[in-house]
């Protein structure tokens, strides 16, 4: 009864490749979360989805597309994989909607780390 | 542009004494500051947090210190315990956005 869990736990792949990892939230939240923790260890996050608006960190190259099919369910998807896109994906969730959510404590998944060849 | 810096990467304290983990940020608009802690191979998880209107937080053996003025935040584990080392990451957040810090890695020696 993990409260948010990801798939795979481990994804190794060739440059050039599509993939998509999944998230799955139980707790009922309203917002969900993709960070990325790189070789630097920080953590960044790269989009911020709720029922009513997707934020997106500029920073984060259009190859990669947040699908919700449902409020319990934020999957990643990558086009085009490249060697930068090594890394450890976390995903997590937050009780509140939009307006407040940033200060919420975020309920984190156990990360799927991401090579790419 | 690092907005939130912990500048120790790791940290070792022998068990019982007391582990200071330090936090700076540079955005002035941040108003709210969270703690997690991250052992191996799992998502961070919760620690405390602490309001800007507040200095000082305590929960059991964590305690939050914020000096607004000097924009710096810190977390006391007293006493430390073996289980306490992991990564601890200070994350700083506004209305927009949430920002971590690359995390200090805490080693309590028993």
């Amino acid at each position: 009864d993990t409260a948010v869990s990801q798939t795979p736990k481990y994804l190794v792949t060739q440059m050039g490749n599509d993939k998509s990892i999944k998230c799955e939230q139980n707790l009922g939240h309203d917002t969900m979360y993709w960070y990325k923790q790189d070789s630097k260890k920080f953590l960044k996050i790269m989009f911020s989805y709720n029922n009513k608006e997707l934020i997106i960190n500029e920073t984060v190259p259009n190859r990669f597309s947040p699908k919700s099919p449902d409020k319990a369910h934020l999957n990643l998807h990558i086009n085009s994989l490249e060697l930068g896109d090594s890394a450890v994906y976390f995903c997590a969730s937050s009780q509140s909607g939009s307006g407040r959510h940033y200060r919420d404590t975020q309920y984190f998944g156990p990360g799927t780390r991401l090579t790419v060849l | 542009d690092q907005q939130v810096k912990q500048n120790s990467p790791s940290l070792s304290v022998q068990e019982g004494r007391i582990s200071i983990l330090n936090c700076d940020y540079t955005n002035s608009m941040f108003d709210y500051f969270l703690w997690y802690k991250k052992y191996p191979a799992e998502g961070p998880t919760f620690l405390i947090s602490i309001s800007s209107i507040k200095d000082k937080n305590e929960d059991g053996r964590f305690t939050v210190f914020l000096n607004k003025s000097a924009k710096h935040l810190s977390l006391h584990i007293v006493p430390s315990q073996p289980g306490d080392s992991a990564v601890y990451f200070c994350a700083a957040s506004s209305y927009d956005k949430v920002i971590f810090g690359p995390g200090t890695s805490l080693s309590v020696i028993p």
